[in-house]
Order: C-alpha cells, then structure tokens, then sequence
C-alpha cells in the first residue's frame, strides 16, 4: 500500500525559512509527480506545487518567488522549502502524488498525506 | 488565470440530493480535467472524483459530477444524504500552464 508522510517542525519564526519533507513509501518516486498542497488558516486548499521525480518543478505562481521543491531518490523523499515565512504561512502542508493521464492531462491528486501542521511565531 | 468558484455553503436533509456547483472564469474549465475532493477537518482530503466524472475505486456511485460547457462550469451531486456526508467539498482544476487551482471550497450540512 502506497503511503506518503508529511514531517517537518511545528514551529518556524516569522522571517525565517519552512523545511518540510514528504516520504513515499509502498512506490518509488521514479516517473511520478508528487505535489505540495496547504491549507491556510481559515482558508481553503491552496496548490503550492509539483515536482518530477527528475526534479523539474512547477510552483504556484503567487507562491514562485519564495518556494524550493526538490526529491531524494536514494530516500524516497521530497522536499519542501518556503522562504520568508509569515503569519499568513499558518496551516496544514499536505504531500501528495498527482497523476498524469497519457495523453499528459493532470488528473488531480490521486494520494494524501494526512498533513502536517506548521504554526509560525513572532 | 482559472478562478474557480463555489457556493460558501449548501446544505440538505438526509436521504435527498444536493449538487455543489464550481464555476470557471479566466479560462476554459472543459480544457483541463476537473477534480472533486472530501475534506473533513482534521483529515486527509480525500478524492471523490477525478477526470471530470470518474470515481476512484471505493467511492459510493452517490456521488456523481458532471461538466457544462455552456456554463463553463463542473457540478457535484450528491444523493441520499447521509450524515457523514458533512464535509467541505472541494473543486479543482488546471490553469494553461497546468498550475493546480482549487476552487473557495463549499460546506456541506446535513440537516
């Protein structure tokens, strides 16, 4: 069964840049998209980006300037980087595989994590 | 860019139907799959439609979504309410350039 893992610290001050990892188990990261999607406080789901397993990625473009997304192969692992972290940064990270049908239309996100809850303090 | 937009909220009684409708601007809502998800607080959102109108394996045929070119829009329905129905519902599509969009989300009551 294909599992994916959110991890990271609970807690990031203002300012300061978010790390978070997502660990794929049951399934290789090989030939996949994985995804990074949130939930702000108060707000609704947020897609944040995507990684191939090559390392190309796609992020939110509202989001662009301030997001690193990079895989770890030999872990099975893919990570999160968000820079100048703010109060409006508060919510739950979810890590995710997205599915790409073969005609190359994305069909969503087919996996879950169960998410990870990041606070940031002043 | 693809704003999708939905209704803050819709509610109904158990055992009727409710359909959540996701309207698309600033682009083609037929030009791209549309995805619709479950999300109880506190839980992993959960797929409940992919590639417009298809159900992953699992998902009750109550549940059922539908695409109008006209209205540039997608709609979920859902029949035979029950009370674990209560959720946000969340549609989703792409923009040009394949950025993942969500919709606001709807709130679903269960009377």
């Amino acid at each position: 069964q294909v599992q994916v893992v959110e991890s990271g610290p609970g807690l990031v001050k203002a300012s300061e840049t978010l790390s978070l990892t997502c660990t794929v188990s049951g399934a290789q990261l090989n030939r996949q998209y994985w995804t990074w999607i949130r939930q702000t406080a108060g707000k609704g789901l947020e897609w944040i980006g995507r990684i191939f397993s090559t390392g190309t990625a796609e992020h939110n473009p509202s989001l662009r300037s301030r997001v690193t997304m990079s895989v770890d192969i030999s872990e099975n692992q893919f990570s999160l980087q968000l820079s100048s972290i703010s109060a409006a940064d508060t919510g739950v990270y979810f890590c995710g595989r997205e599915s790409r049908e073969s005609n190359s239309f994305f069909s969503g996100v087919a996996l879950w994590g169960a998410g990870t809850t990041v606070s940031v303090s002043s | 860019n693809l704003v999708l937009t939905q209704p803050r909220s819709v509610s109904g009684s158990p055992g009727k139907t409710v359909t959540i409708s996701c309207v698309g601007s600033g682009g083609n809502i037929v030009t791209k799959f549309v995805q619709w998800y479950q999300h109880r607080p506190g839980s992993a959102p959960t797929t409940i439609i992919y590639k417009d109108s298809e159900r992953p394996a699992g998902v009750p045929d109550r549940f059922s979504a539908s695409i109008d070119s006209s209205s540039n829009s997608a709609s979920l329905s859902i029949s035979g309410l029950v009370t674990d129905d209560e959720a946000d519902y969340y549609c989703q599509s792409y923009d040009l350039d394949n950025q993942g969009v969500f919709g606001g989300g709807t709130k679903l009551t269960v009377l």
